[in-house]
């Protein structure tokens, strides 16, 4: 199946500080990315859906000034969190869509647990 | 939205079949089932997915009902790898809703 990485795979910072991560198609071309959060023992929440060339389009109660979303390329989607707190301490993922496939399938990028303290 | 509901949990042993079931009784006729496993803190892997025919692959068989209303993913020969938790989702207004998933463990 199709390749998404993610970057970094890990990341620790202080409270109020911005912080970038980078979701990648390796071997397909992406018009659409998916993010998505996840707490420990829940399940994956839909937070947006990004689109190449046009902003990105927010779930219901995720703040689009904080979780800023950038799809310059058909391989590249970037998530920043802004002013990160405490509470966004979390699992990030991506996940990207081929549109050369028939089935709308998903492949999914291996994560990014960031930690804000 | 096409809502899925799964159990929670499920224990299978090593080498045996395992049988999750999935309850969609809202999907609509053009609406894919789709079936993805997270291993802990890993993302998503696809396993398999279906409109309404049975399929098969090398890692599972998806058996739907005929009003499709339900589906079951079988795992053959179960291995201590496949302990994961297991999502059935309903591909609905161009997205994923990932559902709370069953637990499976796999037990020598």
């Amino acid at each position: 199946g199709a390749v998404v990485s993610q970057h970094p795979s890990w990341v620790i910072c202080k409270s109020g500080t911005s912080v970038k991560i980078e979701c990648r198609s390796l071997d397909f071309q992406a018009t659409t990315m998916f993010w998505y959060r996840q707490f420990p023992k829940q399940s994956l929440m839909l937070m947006a859906t990004s689109n190449e060339g046009s902003k990105a389009t927010y779930e219901q109660g995720v703040e689009k000034d904080k979780f800023l979303i950038n799809h310059a390329s058909l391989t590249l989607s970037t998530l920043t969190v802004t002013s990160a707190h405490p509470e966004d301490s979390s699992f990030y993922i991506c996940s990207a869509r081929d549109p050369g496939g028939a089935y709308n399938e998903q492949f999914f990028g291996p994560g990014t647990r960031l930690t804000v303290l | 939205d096409a809502k899925t509901t799964q159990p929670p949990s499920m224990d299978c042993a090593e080498g045996r079949a395992a049988n999750l079931p999935c309850n969609h009784s809202t999907i609509s006729g053009n609406e894919y089932v789709y079936w993805y496993r997270q291993i802990h803190s890993q993302g998503p892997q696809y396993i398999i997915h279906g409109l309404k025919n049975n399929e098969t692959n090398e890692m599972a068989s998806l058996i739907i009902t005929e009003d499709r209303k339900s589906s079951t993913l079988i795992l053959p020969h179960a291995t201590l790898r496949d302990t994961a938790v297991y999502y059935c989702i309903v591909w609905s207004w161009g997205k994923f809703q990932f559902g709370a998933g069953t637990q499976v463990v796999v037990t020598p």
